[in-house]
């Protein structure tokens, strides 16, 4: 089971932003890799890869955006908020199927 | 460019059965699995199935098994989603998308999503 919080966050443009999310069992594979995934979907689009194992920013996904955590408890971080931003963010593991998602946190602009 | 391109709106009645398809463009269909996704009304994702489309090898969640099937066809690079004996739970958008076989990167190339009705 993944958790997030907050499940709402209202951001100010050029402030940071962090969310949280966290699995009921450990993501950490033999690899050494942390098998979670944040994903953007913004209004009425399709889902998008922003991180992938963790830390890794996917190809496109601007430099503002990190992933950090390991095993059970992971974060997302904004480092300065763009309009562009507002959306909602999942998490999701890819360890074990199914794969799993969190209930999502949605941003929005204050 | 790399795209998956789905089919259109589904209007199903309880019972029926329905088929959606993800044509793949721009890269080797076979080097990467497909992956169902669906979000109902107000919920978050909910992981399918997926697919290996070269072997035909593939998984689906427990919570389908028996009316959930994800046939392709590799010469037009095509995967298909088929759900059967559908009732209003399954309303939904459902998404299909990609990973790459030899390691992984996510869920990165999805299809713009087909929304599947089911009403009397």
């Amino acid at each position: 089971v993944m958790t997030q919080s907050p499940l709402s966050l209202p951001v100010t443009p050029g402030e940071p932003a962090s969310i949280s999310c966290r699995s009921g069992q450990s993501l950490l594979y033999s690899n050494g890799y942390n098998y979670v995934d944040w994903y953007l979907q913004r209004p009425g689009q399709s889902p998008q890869l922003l991180i992938y194992l963790g830390s890794n920013r996917a190809s496109g996904v601007p430099d503002r955006f990190s992933g950090s955590g390991s095993g059970t408890d992971f974060t997302l971080k904004i480092s300065r908020v763009e309009p562009e931003d507002v959306g909602v963010y999942y998490c999701m593991q890819p360890l074990q199927t199914p794969f799993t998602f969190g209930p999502g946190t949605k941003v929005d602009i204050k | 460019q790399v795209q998956l391109v789905q089919s259109g709106p589904e209007v199903k009645k309880p019972g029926a059965s329905v088929r959606v398809s993800c044509k793949a463009s721009g890269y080797i269909f076979t080097n990467y699995t497909i992956h169902w996704v669906r979000q109902a009304p107000g919920q978050r994702l909910e992981w399918m199935g997926w697919l290996n489309p070269g072997t035909g090898y593939g998984k689906l969640s427990k919570k389908f098994q028996g009316r959930l099937s994800l046939p392709r066809d590799t010469s037009a690079s095509i995967a298909y989603m088929e759900l059967s004996s559908l009732t209003s739970e399954d309303t939904a958008i459902y998404y299909c998308a990609r990973i790459k076989l030899d390691y992984y990167h996510g869920l990165d190339v999805w299809g713009q999503g087909t929304t599947v009705t089911v009403s009397s």
